[in-house]
């Protein structure tokens, strides 16, 4: 167990919806990142936030949005879905805002969603 | 960019099989590397890490170590285990890049 929590486990939903995907960081950590691990694209960095401040983004759709509130969890949310929006999205959280070489990111069991 | 290339599988073995799943990277500078395990229906585990050229990562009797020359982190356990099924990922971070770059997983089957 890496500390890192995610909400829902799953989610089904139907195209053209808006979900919102929770993550709560490991206890003390500041930064927490998204990923998307889909069948044809892999594991890809969407968003970083650090201490409640956008820090660096990926590759991330403008249909999607993220933020992180001042007790540090973080919402990713998901708009006008496709059905290419099904994938496993991962939340990460780290100690500090470093670049990903000097910290570790710490993983989430990630939310499965599929669009129907 | 950054990108890591990693052998996609399924790679079957027999319990107390070497393994030897290969990583070869390409990115600027001096990036980390890491190797990560997913179980089934679990998510990413850190397995090892290592963040300079000739250091070696190891646990729970994996190891890898960074080879700057060949651009590779290959991970290797001497006797796998039943146990050991998953899918790998090797990542690197750094490199200019924001985030970690992943390779495609390994999906490794070990059968008894």
């Amino acid at each position: 167990d890496s500390g890192v929590t995610q909400t829902p486990k799953h989610l089904i939903t139907a195209t053209g919806q808006r979900v919102t995907l929770r993550c709560s960081p490991r206890s003390g950590d500041l930064s927490v990142y998204w990923y998307q691990q889909s069948l044809d694209q892999g594991l890809q960095f969407l968003i970083q936030y650090y201490n409640g401040e956008e820090r660096a983004k990926g590759n991330i759709l403008e249909r999607f949005s993220a933020q992180q509130f001042p007790d540090l969890h973080s919402e990713l949310n998901l708009s006008s879905l496709e059905l290419g929006d099904s994938a496993l999205y991962f939340c990460a959280s780290s100690v500090e805002g470093g670049t990903p070489k000097e910290e570790t990111q710490y993983f989430g069991p990630g939310t499965r969603l599929l669009v129907l | 960019g950054n990108s890591v290339t990693q052998m996609e599988g399924p790679v079957t073995l027999s319990e107390e099989a070497f393994l030897t799943i290969n990583c070869t990277y390409t990115a600027t500078g001096y990036p980390s590397l890491f190797w990560y395990v997913q179980y089934p229906g679990e998510g990413l585990q850190l397995l090892l890490k290592a963040t300079k050229a000739d250091d070696k990562g190891s646990n729970k009797g994996f190891e890898a170590t960074y080879r700057k020359e060949t651009t590779s982190f290959h991970l290797e356990k001497g006797s796998v285990q039943v146990s050991d099924s998953a899918v790998y990922f090797c990542a690197l971070g750094g490199g200019g890049a924001d985030g970690l770059t992943f390779g495609k997983g390994t999906h490794l089957i070990i059968q008894p």
